[in-house]
């Protein structure tokens, strides 16, 4: 069974960086992609990032609202992709999902993890 | 500019039929796209892709009543004999090779 469970959301203050990870499982991580998509309270979802696998170069792609300020990697050894967030904005405010990809679709989504920026 | 326009909310009855509609942008009608359902407060679930000339294929434990179909650059996703679960935000998302792209979700009410 894919398992995807996001961590270290939390309360931050603007300005600051906030790195989460999101540990998997059920399937073989080297051989996907990996997404980061969020959502603010009470709107849509928002594609924020993904990495590809190994096999096409694990290179990024990101969406312009967090270019320059937010990065992915992946750790094929331990099965974990992570978002590192900076200069966060209290615009950044969301349940951020970490997702399992399957040929471009958001198909296996974790629990998501919270984060505030707020002062 | 790959972008999907959804209406932003449906109703129907219990045990009725809805269906939902997901717009592609002109010069994207040949997309792909993929259909997810986020019942209240909790995480998004896929539930299918489908193909610009309405063959589809659900994930895992998808029951039958949901069905998808296409024209031009609308995508549609059908529910038969609605349930009180059936009330949920439903999302379409496609993608390009450097590109996610969500469209804004449709709220459904089962009454």
């Amino acid at each position: 069974e894919v398992e995807l469970v996001e961590s270290g959301g939390g309360l931050v203050q603007p300005g600051r960086s906030l790195r989460l990870s999101c540990i998997t499982s059920g399937f073989r991580f080297g051989d996907f992609a990996m997404t980061w998509v969020r959502q603010a309270p009470g709107k849509g979802l928002e594609w924020l990032s993904f990495i590809r696998n190994k096999a096409y170069g694990g290179t990024t792609e990101y969406a312009a609202s967090v270019k320059g300020r937010f990065t992915v990697s992946r750790d094929d050894s331990k099965s974990i992709v992570y978002l590192q967030m900076n200069s966060l904005k209290t615009e950044d405010t969301a349940m951020y999902y970490c997702v399992r990809e399957g040929g471009g679709i958001t198909m296996f989504w974790g629990q998501g993890t919270l984060v505030t920026v707020s002062s | 500019q790959l972008v999907l326009t959804q209406s932003p909310s449906a109703s129907a009855s219990l045990g009725a039929s809805v269906k939902l509609t997901c717009t592609l942008t002109s010069g994207h009608s040949n997309y792909a796209i993929a259909w997810l359902q986020q019942q209240p407060d909790k995480g998004p679930r896929y539930l299918m892709k489908l193909n610009s000339d309405g063959s589809h294929s659900k994930g895992d434990g998808i029951p039958d009543r949901f069905s998808g179909s296409s024209s031009g650059a609308e995508r549609y996703l059908t529910i038969s004999s609605l349930q009180s679960e059936d009330e949920a935000d439903y999302y379409c998302q496609a993608w390009g090779t450097d590109i996610r792209v969500f469209g804004g979700g449709t709220k459904l009410t089962v009454l």
